[in-house]
């Protein structure tokens, strides 16, 4: 099956600045790929998908790259903010259902 | 009221017992899911149904079983709950059309002791 590893594990940043999170994945045939934010106490949300057929999605501050020779993406945070502290998993898939999920990245927003 | 909601919210329940977990959606989508969120290793499916005639295993469904009683409607159940069980679980719908991605419920925390 699909193996969706994403680095790094824990992320802080200073508040303005901007936060990367990357994923490789495993198999080629995956083409959706989202990114999900999980808030304490909450279920993840979506927040940006990708398709293979696109390179660079973004909506305002948040922007997703593919790189599918590689077999990586990654989500580019910028001028963050304290409310974008919380768990981003990304995610991949062969079609829109059963996604395989990353571990998780906790990012810390210094105020 | 939330598009998906799971019950109970948090449970203690003894090695051995039977358990069931709810979750309902009013999002009208045919496909449903169950995850497991351990510290660590991210979303693991359990179960995953297309439509109520239709239930397929996940990476790690040993140990756990799925009924689901209506297109709304998708329940796990721990048949002899065993510590390692121990976790957060998400059941999740989507569209069939991808368009919207999954709609998560907030997860029931369970501890087995």
């Amino acid at each position: 099956g699909e193996n969706v590893e994403q680095h790094p594990s824990t992320l802080s940043v200073q508040e303005g600045d901007s936060a990367v999170i990357k994923c490789t994945y495993s198999d080629s045939a995956s083409n959706y790929f989202p990114w999900y934010k999980q808030e304490l106490g909450k279920g993840p949300q979506l927040i940006i998908d990708i398709r293979s057929n696109v390179g660079e999605k973004k909506d305002q501050r948040i922007a997703v790259t593919l790189n599918k020779t590689a077999k990586h993406f990654s989500l580019h945070i910028t001028e963050t903010q304290p409310e974008d502290s919380a768990v981003y998993f990304c995610a991949a898939s062969i079609g829109d259902y059963k996604l395989s999920f990353g571990a998780g990245t906790t990012v810390t927003v210094r105020a | 009221d939330a598009d998906v909601t799971q019950t109970p919210r948090n449970r203690i329940t003894k090695t051995g017992k039977r358990i069931m977990l709810e979750c309902s959606q009013t999002k009208g989508h045919d496909r449903m899911y169950w995850y497991r969120q351990d510290p660590g290793l991210g979303l693991r499916l359990i179960y995953y149904s297309f439509d109520v005639k239709d239930i397929n295993k996940g990476e790690i469904s040993d140990g756990y079983s799925v009924s689901r009683q209506a297109q709304a409607k998708f329940s796990l159940s721990l048949e002899s709950a065993i510590p390692n069980q121990t976790a957060l679980y998400f059941c999740a719908t989507s569209d069939p059309q991808g368009t919207y991605g999954y709609t998560f419920g907030s997860g029931t925390r369970l501890t087995v002791v």
